[in-house]
Formats: C-alpha cells, sequence, structure tokens
C-alpha cells in the first residue's frame, strides 16, 4: 500500500524556518517524481513544488522562489521542503504527493504550518 | 499562469442524481486535467486522469470529458459516499479549479 506521511509542521513567527519531510513507503521511491502542494481555506488547492526522481531537477511557484527548497533522499524514502523566510501567507495546509507522468497520483494526510508572532 | 474556472461552486443533490461539474482553462491544457475527491478532513484522492481515465479501484459511476480548454467531470448516480468537494487540475503547470462542493438536498 502506497503511504506518505509528513512530519514537521507547527506554528513558526514570521521570519524563521521550518523543515517539512515525507515519509514514503509501498513502492519504489526513487522512480517517482515528488511534490509539495498546500491548501488554504481562501486560495484553495496550490502547487509548491515538484522535484524530478534523482533530484537534480526542481521547480517552484514564483511566490516561494528562493525562499523554499525542495529536495530528496532516495535511500532514506523521504522528501523534504525547506522553508525558510516564511510569511503569514504561507499558513496552510502542505500535502506531500507523488507524481505520475506529472499526474499526483497519491498524497499524504497533510501537515500544518501556521506562521504568526 | 494558467487559470482553471470550476462551474458551480456547489450543488445540491440528491441520493441517485446525475451530478454534472465543469472546468475551464484559461489556455489550451490538450487532455492534461485531473479530477480529485476531498471529503472533509481527508487529502485529495485522484479519481480521474489525463481528462477521461478513471484511476484504480474508482467505480465507474465516475466520468470525465474533454479536451483543450473544456472539461466535464460527471457522477452518474450519486451516492452518500460520493459528498465532497471535487477539484479539477491541469497537470501542465500544476493549477488547481475553486473546487465544486456537493451537499445534499
Amino acid at each position: 500500500e502506497v503511504q506518505l506521511v509528513e512530519s514537521g509542521g507547527g506554528l513558526v513567527q514570521p521570519g524563521r524556518s521550518l523543515k517539512l519531510s515525507c515519509a514514503a513507503s509501498g513502492f519504489t521511491f526513487s522512480n517517482y517524481g515528488m511534490a509539495w502542494v498546500r491548501q488554504t481555506p481562501t486560495k484553495g488547492l496550490e502547487w509548491v513544488a515538484s522535484i524530478s526522481t534523482g533530484g537534480g531537477n526542481t521547480y517552484y511557484r514564483d511566490s516561494v522562489k528562493g525562499r523554499f527548497t525542495i529536495s530528496r533522499d532516495n535511500a532514506k524514502n523521504t522528501q523534504y521542503l525547506q522553508m525558510d523566510s516564511l510569511r503569514s501567507e504561507d499558513t496552510a495546509t502542505y500535502y506531500c504527493a507523488r507524481l505520475v507522468l506529472r499526474v499526483m497520483d497519491a498524497w499524504g494526510q497533510g501537515a500544518s504550518v501556521t506562521v504568526s508572532s | 499562469d494558467i487559470v482553471m474556472t470550476q462551474s458551480p461552486t456547489s450543488m445540491s443533490i440528491s441520493v441517485g442524481d446525475r451530478v454534472t461539474m465543469n472546468c475551464k482553462a484559461s489556455q489550451n491544457v490538450g487532455s492534461n486535467v485531473d479530477w480529485y475527491q476531498q471529503k472533509t478532513g481527508q487529502s485529495p484522492k485522484l479519481l480521474i486522469y489525463k481528462a477521461s481515465n478513471r484511476y484504480t479501484g474508482v467505480p465507474d459511476r465516475f466520468t470525465g470529458s474533454g479536451s483543450g480548454t473544456d472539461f466535464t467531470f460527471t457522477i452518474s448516480n450519486m451516492q452518500a459516499e460520493d459528498l465532497a468537494v471535487y477539484y479539477c487540475m491541469q497537470s501542465n503547470s500544476w493549477t488547481f479549479g475553486g473546487g465544486t462542493k456537493l451537499e445534499l438536498k
């Protein structure tokens, strides 16, 4: 069974950093691209970042470029989202998703991130 | 950015109804549209990929169609467990529609 489990969410002050992890199981992690998607009641679902199978290619939405870094460790079956210079508008539930031909076919349960002083 | 406009934003339906919702892309996305179901408190779940392909294990009452800029998602025989918010997403650059919420009449 495919499982994606996010961790690392929490409350953080504006300008500070937070790192999310997504532990994968039930499939050969290194064969799949991965992504992060966030959701808020006001903006809905937003793609945040994606990474290729080997980690050599990464992609970001404009609003997080230069602040967020997506990475992966195929030996640990885990992907990460390093979030720096956090803003209040980054407050959201962050989902980890598996990519198959650019389709997000499996999602984690989500990690809540709140940016507030 | 490619904008995905979903309609309607909500629908009041009864069990057994045929439910149809639409998604319009601001530019041609080919067949690269997927449909997701999100129940309260859960993460989105893939139902239809590449406009018309049912994902593994998805009941055949769920269908998708369309290409280019106009896409349709249909539930042929609404069940109580289908109450959820449904989202379209274009996978060329990964943008989502605003969702269609199904509620019981």
